[in-house]
């Protein structure tokens, strides 16, 4: 497809598993973005990729979070021992390069029970 | 940490009418200004972005003003729609980093 692509949609489970969301930004864009929007609030900056490199993960709120990037192109959020202040979407965004404007996935809903 | 105030949270708007949605910032630091439209169960999607050399930037019925001594910037929807009813936010860049910084969003009803 044309645009950033993540998986699963949605997802729900269980406080204290580990969760991995992914995302497929649009092909050549060499900057990538993970945000967090909790509900009813603005985006909250979680992490930037350039290429493989992550020069700017001050967004992570805790040691629980993680992401990584591969071949240039997926990008996966790790979230350890989930819990319920974790509920919420996560957005991925990609850009050409880090000073272009940013487009945004439709996200996944992640519930945690 | 809310560096970009925006507001109002929520606007009414009949059919036909201007919908204006204000941002306020605090730190002068910035390079980019865009605004996102969100649907719900969509991701925002980029509606028009400005720069701080520029005071205003129109593109069809949207429009950016820019006022760099008051640090504040708007939105102005002219002839607004029920098509344009949606969540809109406001962001910016700082001149550091690549990280978008949003408002906590303005929920938009356009009356038929």
């Amino acid at each position: 497809g044309a645009g950033v692509s993540q998986s699963p949609s949605n997802k729900v489970t269980e406080k204290g598993k580990d969760v991995e969301l992914r995302c497929d930004p649009i092909s050549g864009h060499t900057a990538l973005y993970w945000y967090r929007q909790r509900l009813g609030q603005g985006l909250e900056f979680l992490i930037y990729f350039q290429g493989n490199s992550a020069p700017d993960k001050s967004g992570l709120p805790s040691d629980r979070f993680s992401a990584e990037r591969t071949g240039e192109s997926v990008s996966t959020l790790t979230i350890q021992r989930t819990q319920q202040e974790d509920s919420a979407v996560y957005l991925c965004a990609s850009s050409q390069q880090g000073n272009q404007p940013q487009h945004f996935g439709d996200g996944t809903r992640l519930s945690i029970l | 940490q809310q560096q970009v105030k925006q507001s109002p949270q929520s606007l009414i708007v009949q059919k036909g009418g201007i919908s204006i949605i204000n941002c306020a910032y605090e730190n002068t630091a910035f390079d980019y200004f865009p605004w996102y439209q969100q649907f719900p169960g969509k991701g925002p999607a980029l509606l028009i972005a400005i720069r701080p050399d520029v005071s205003e930037k129109k593109e069809g019925r949207f429009t950016i003003s820019f006022n760099k001594s008051a640090k504040q910037f708007s939105l102005h929807i002219m002839d607004s729609q029920p098509g344009d009813s949606a969540t809109y936010f406001c962001a910016f860049r700082s001149n550091s980093g690549y990280a978008l910084n949003f408002g906590k969003g303005t929920s938009l009803l356009v009356t038929p």
